[in-house]
């Protein structure tokens, strides 16, 4: 069964960074394109970014880009996502999802929590 | 970039069909065959229940169903059960390279 596992996230103050990993399982990880998708504490699902297997392309929503930075590292199976000058907007449950094509996400991970806030 | 409108909130008795819809623009939702729905109950991951505007995956009841007309689209629920109660975003990709949720549409089983 396709496993994803989020980590890294935590409390971080306002303008810090932060650096999410998601460690992926049972799939071929290099074959899949993978996203981050977030949910602010009760409210709705935001996509966040998108990478391509071969990390060739890169798509940002409009309120991460320039401060967010999606990667991947195919030899260890490893979706990440830097974030820097963190807003308390930027407060969330980040979850990383397998692209099953369609751009449908298949498989998510069960996300982590993260905190912007003084 | 704005989301696609969902009703808040949609009810339905056991044994009922409901319908939740899903509004966009013709360049996400009118303008592309990949719509998607998806299921979240409450401090879970979303799961996939519809792609392609009404593929089921594997493992989905035949009980959800997908269509569009226009910049809409719909996901049907029939025979309605208490396990149906959760939320559901719809999801679309949107020209110029990203994708789209929908606000979410909390589904009640009265």
């Amino acid at each position: 069964e396709v496993q994803l596992v989020e980590s890294g996230g935590g409390l971080v103050q306002p303008g810090g960074s932060l650096r999410l990993s998601c460690a992926a399982s049972e799939f071929t990880f290099r074959s899949y394109s993978m996203n981050w998708v977030r949910q602010a504490p009760g409210k709705g699902l935001e996509w966040v970014s998108y990478i391509s297997g071969s990390s060739s392309t890169t798509w940002y929503a409009d309120s991460v880009k320039g401060r967010f930075t999606i990667s991947r590292d195919n030899a260890k199976s490893s979706l990440y996502l830097q974030m820097n000058s963190l807003r308390a907007e930027d407060t969330a449950v980040y979850y990383c999802g397998r692209a099953g094509g369609s751009y449908r996400i298949d498989y998510w991970g069960r996300g982590t929590l993260v905190t912007v806030s003084s | 970039q704005s989301a696609l409108t969902q009703p808040a909130s949609v009810s339905g008795s056991p044994g009922q069909s409901i319908t939740v819809s899903c509004t966009g623009t013709n360049s996400d939702v009118g303008g592309h065959n990949y719509v998607s729905w998806y299921q979240q109950h409450p401090g879970k991951a979303p799961k996939l229940m519809i792609y392609e505007v009404s593929n089921r995956p594997s493992g989905v009841s035949n009980r959800f169903s997908g269509s569009t007309s226009g910049n809409t689209a719909s996901l049907t629920i029939s025979g309605l059960q208490a396990e149906d109660e959760a939320d559901y975003y719809c999801s679309s990709y949107r020209t110029s390279n990203s994708y789209v949720f929908g606000t979410g549409t909390r589904v009640t089983v009265l």
